[in-house]
């Protein structure tokens, strides 16, 4: 079993839809909880993070963090097609992160 | 200006050649990384470079050898190659010492492709 478990997806949803998406892990030790964005033939991108449990909302873009359960959750609200590209969750204990192998997202016009 | 930048982005060869990537940054940060992307997308750390000094080593063959001539460059080269060591490598930099230990700046990739 990873550590770090994503569905790879492809999850289609039309424009305008929310985009859910999740990882669960198994490390306790983890603290800081990253979302990377990563278009195709690109490095991976931060999106956004949050520490330790609880919420955070930057823009259209919302991170849910539940340590008890050990599930992350990123959803993206009025998806557009530029948000096609693929997901990578990436908690990190100390100075190293752990991927997820990322959900690939298509947002079709 | 591109932030992190890896040469070459593309590499075909023969198993059992040799081959170097070479990454550079100019964001003035203090540590480098080696990342490996397999064909399902998952991205695993293979080397950490803080201030030219190795401080992550992940289980990887000793035909991976970084090496990291000042802060601001981190090459990795690779004997023997072998099939399975087709992937995508990215070079990464972050600052540390912040708290924050998770904004990894990527280069946009090094395709090997091992024939």
């Amino acid at each position: 079993q990873k550590e770090v478990e994503q569905d790879p997806g492809p999850l289609s949803v039309p424009e305008g839809a929310i985009v859910s998406l999740n990882c669960t892990y198994s490390n306790s030790a983890f603290q800081y909880f990253m979302w990377y964005r990563q278009y195709s033939r690109k490095g991976p991108e931060l999106l956004m993070y949050t520490y330790s449990s609880g919420n955070k909302e930057d823009g259209r873009f919302t991170a849910q963090v539940d340590k008890s359960s050990k599930y992350i959750s990123l959803f993206i609200r009025d998806s557009q097609p530029s948000d096609s590209a693929t997901y990578l969750c990436a908690p990190a204990a100390g100075n190293k992160l752990t991927f997820g192998g990322g959900t690939r997202v298509l947002v079709k016009p | 200006d591109t932030a992190v930048s890896q040469t070459p982005k593309y590499l075909v060869t023969q198993m059992g050649n040799d081959k170097s990537i070479k990454c550079e940054q100019n964001l003035g940060h203090d540590t480098m990384y080696w990342y490996k992307q397999d064909s399902k997308k998952f991205l695993k750390i293979m080397f950490s470079y803080n201030n030219k000094e190795l401080i992550i080593n992940e289980t990887v063959p000793n035909r991976f050898s970084p090496k990291s001539p000042d802060k601001a460059h981190l090459n990795l080269h690779i004997n023997s190659l072998e099939l399975g060591d087709s992937a995508v490598y990215f070079c990464a930099s972050s600052l540390t010492g912040t708290g924050f230990p998770g904004e990894l700046f990527f280069g946009e990739g090094s395709r090997l492709t091992v024939l």
